[in-house]
């Protein structure tokens, strides 16, 4: 059964750094990753979608990569803001229409 | 595009009461999910539907059915709430099984008292 870590769980950090969150998989027979933010009390947004193929995908601040073989992902912020406060989540697909698999979240704050 | 909506956003049930939680995309999915999302627990996949027609179990399905009416619209019903179903419920779609986005609505929260 896949099994999906974050760490760390919880970070706080000034405004202005640069920050890695980490994810880890137990089975590496993935067809992609997904991170998305959720915010107190809402839905998840989708931030970077990487195909299994993939080694990394781009937008804006947000820089996630993709190692399957080691059973790794990290999402970098650039630049950070006070308004990416949030709770980030990591999941995997296994390509089937099965669902995805959930990390627990890294709940981030951002230190004005 | 209004995306995956939910309805109701909160809703407080007794113990035995029933009821459904509706979800709908206007995105021209195929695939739609419940999931439940506890703390601690993180989201769990309750049912999901990979085309219309079709519905299967996810990986906590005991206490729910799912239906899926068209293409568009995917309920979860509550036949007899219990305390442990107090969560929030949300819903998810995507184009099709493999390797694309899911996009997910606001959620329900639910209270069983």
């Amino acid at each position: 059964k896949q099994e999906v870590t974050q760490i760390p769980a919880a970070l706080s950090v000034p405004e202005g750094e640069n920050l890695v969150l980490n994810c880890s998989f137990t089975d590496s027979a993935i067809y992609n990753l997904q991170w998305f933010r959720q915010d107190p009390g809402k839905g998840l947004t989708s931030l970077l979608l990487i195909q299994s193929s993939q080694r990394e995908q781009t937008s804006g601040r947000l820089n996630a990569s993709l190692d399957k073989s080691s059973g790794r992902s990290t999402l970098y912020i650039a630049a950070s803001q006070p308004g990416d406060s949030a709770t980030y989540l990591c999941a995997v697909g296994g390509g089937g229409a099965d669902g995805l698999t959930f990390g627990k979240g890294t709940h981030l704050i951002i230190q004005p | 595009n209004a995306g995956v909506t939910q309805t109701p956003k909160f809703q407080v049930l007794k113990t035995g009461q029933s009821m459904t939680l509706q979800c709908a995309q206007d995105m021209n999915h195929n695939s739609m999910y419940w999931y439940r999302q506890d703390p601690g627990m993180g989201l769990r996949l309750i049912y999901y539907s990979a085309s219309e027609g079709t519905t299967d179990k996810g990986e906590v399905p005991n206490g729910y059915n799912v239906s899926r009416l068209n293409k568009r619209e995917f309920s979860l019903r509550l036949e007899s709430a219990a305390p442990s179903q107090t969560s929030v419920y949300f819903c998810a779609s995507t184009l099709t099984q493999g390797n694309n986005e899911q996009f997910f609505g606001p959620g329900t929260r639910l209270t069983v008292l």
